[in-house]
């Protein structure tokens, strides 16, 4: 079975700090996606990254950056330089393989809920 | 990118009454949807998952008969919430596989409230 296990539930974090949100999967898949979410108090999910498990190559787009370390199954996110605009609910997910058959499955995180002080 | 609408994004019924919420895949074609239910302040919840076609597939414990699945055409994807209940309260949301890789695209979402 598959699990994503984002251990900070909340987070709290003074303008311009950064900050890492965790996160930690168990699949038992050779293959696998993992994605991170982002969800503004609007409620929409905003997608952020996806990540293919032979990929372990360290991401970064503009003030976020991602870690992908398959030896610790973990897939931690970065925000430098956090800005109020960041306060949203974070949530780390995880695809069993793609089947070929059109479609996916998607596992989530608790979520971790970033908030960040002026 | 592909986008998902749901319709409506608000609703609030009385107790025992049946909600419909529809989701619409507006610019691709989906033969798969699915049904994802987060309760306040926590995670998603996949539901079932929703086949142009065909039956629904339901997760452990969703009741089939409490919550009916109707996958009416390629773009369109209906949740029937019946009979609802206070505890029936919650965030529905949608997605639907697109492009080459099947990524997923979310809806909205449907904030459910009943009285």
């Amino acid at each position: 079975a598959q699990k994503v296990t984002q251990a900070q539930t909340e987070i709290s974090v003074v303008e311009k700090e950064d900050v890492t949100l965790d996160c930690v999967y168990e699949t038992r898949d050779t293959t696998y996606y993992l994605f991170w979410y982002k969800q503004p108090p609007s409620g929409e999910l905003v997608f952020l990254i996806r990540r293919n498990s032979f990929d372990e190559q360290n991401e970064i787009s503009g003030r976020y950056s991602w870690n992908f370390q398959k030896s610790t199954s973990s897939f931690n996110f970065t925000i430098t330089a956090s800005q109020v605009v960041d306060s949203a609910v974070y949530f780390c997910a995880l695809s069993e393989p793609y089947s070929g058959a059109g479609s996916y499955q998607l596992t989530f995180g608790k979520g971790t809920k970033l908030s960040v002080i002026p | 990118g592909a986008v998902v609408s749901q319709h409506p994004s608000r609703v609030i019924c009385k107790s025992g009454t049946s909600v419909k919420i529809e989701c619409r895949s507006l610019d691709f074609q989906a033969t798969t949807m699915f049904w994802y239910r987060q309760f306040p302040k926590q995670s998603l919840m996949l539901m079932a998952t929703s086949n142009e076609g065909s039956k629904a597939t339901y997760e452990q414990g969703v009741e089939k008969d409490k919550f009916l699945i109707n996958h009416a055409s390629l773009t369109l994807s209906t949740l029937t919430v019946t009979s609802a209940h206070p505890e029936d309260s919650s965030f529905y949301i949608c997605s639907a596989p697109a492009g080459l890789n099947n990524e997923q695209f979310f809806g909205p979402g449907t904030r459910l409230t009943v009285l």
